[in-house]
C-alpha cells in the first residue's frame, strides 16, 4: 500500500514562489508515477501535470507551463512542486498522487493529504 | 479541448439507487480509462472505481461504474444509499495527449 505525506500548510505574497513535497512510503518513488492535483476553495479538482511513463518526461497542463516545475528525490522518495510568480488565484489545496505502480493507467489511485497554500499580501 | 461535464448536484433518499453521468465532450469516452473520486468536505480524494469499473478492495458493492459508448458517457451507480454516502463524487480520465481531466463534481445528497 503506497502512502503520501504531504508538507504543512504555506502563506505566500503574490509573486513569490512555493514547493510543496510529498513523501512516499510503502514503495520507492522510482517504482510510481507521481502527479500533482489542485483545489480552489469550494471547486472542483485541477489537474496540474505528471510524469508519463511511457515517454519518460514530466508533462504539464497548459495552465500551469512555464510556472510549474515537478520534481524527484529518489534518494529520500521525495517529490516536489514548485509553482512560482503566484496569484491569488492560486488560493488552493494541491494534492500529490500516484497510480499502484510505475505504468498504472489509473494515475491518480493514492493520493496525499493535501496542503493549503494561501497566497494573500 | 477535452472535458467531462456532470451533473452539479443529485439527491436521493436512503436505500434507493442514484445514478452520477460523466459526459465527454469528444472522441471516444471509452479511449481512455475513466476513474471515479469520492471527496467528504475537508478530507482528500479517494479512489471508490478505476479502469471504469474496478472496485478498489474496501469499497462496497453498492459502488458501480460503467461505460456508455452510444452517449459518449461514464456512470457511476450507487445502490442501498447510506447516509454516509453524502459527499462530492468527481470522474476523471485523459485526453489524447495524456492530460489529465477531471469532470466538475456532483454533489450527493442522501435525504
Amino acid at each position: 500500500q503506497v502512502q503520501l505525506v504531504q508538507s504543512g500548510a504555506e502563506v505566500k505574497k503574490p509573486g513569490a514562489s512555493v514547493k510543496v513535497s510529498c513523501k512516499v512510503s510503502g514503495y520507492t518513488l522510482t517504482e510510481l508515477s507521481m502527479h500533482w492535483v489542485r483545489q480552489a476553495p469550494g471547486k472542483g479538482l485541477e489537474w496540474m501535470g505528471g510524469f508519463d511513463p511511457e515517454d519518460g518526461e514530466t508533462i504539464y497542463a497548459q495552465k500551469f507551463q512555464g510556472r510549474v516545475t515537478m520534481t524527484e528525490d529518489t534518494s529520500t522518495d521525495t517529490a516536489y512542486m514548485e509553482l512560482s510568480s503566484l496569484r491569488s488565484e492560486d488560493t488552493a489545496v494541491y494534492y500529490c498522487a500516484t497510480g499502484r505502480y510505475y505504468y498504472d493507467s489509473t494515475k491518480t489511485y493514492y493520493w496525499g493529504q493535501g496542503t493549503l497554500v494561501t497566497v494573500s499580501s | 479541448n477535452f472535458m467531462l461535464t456532470q451533473p452539479h448536484s443529485v439527491s436521493e433518499s436512503p436505500g434507493k439507487t442514484v445514478t452520477i453521468s460523466c459526459t465527454g465532450s469528444s472522441g471516444s469516452i471509452a479511449s481512455n480509462y475513466v476513474q471515479w473520486y469520492q471527496q467528504r468536505p475537508g478530507s482528500a480524494p479517494t479512489t471508490v472505481i478505476y479502469e471504469d469499473n474496478q472496485r478498489p478492495s474496501g469499497v462496497p458493492d453498492r459502488f458501480s461504474g460503467s461505460i456508455d459508448s452510444s452517449s459518449n458517457s461514464a456512470s457511476l451507480t450507487i445502490s442501498g444509499l447510506k447516509t454516509e454516502d453524502e459527499a462530492d463524487y468527481y470522474c476523471q480520465s485523459y485526453d489524447s495527449s495524456n492530460q489529465g481531466v477531471f469532470g466538475g463534481g456532483t454533489k450527493l445528497t442522501v435525504l
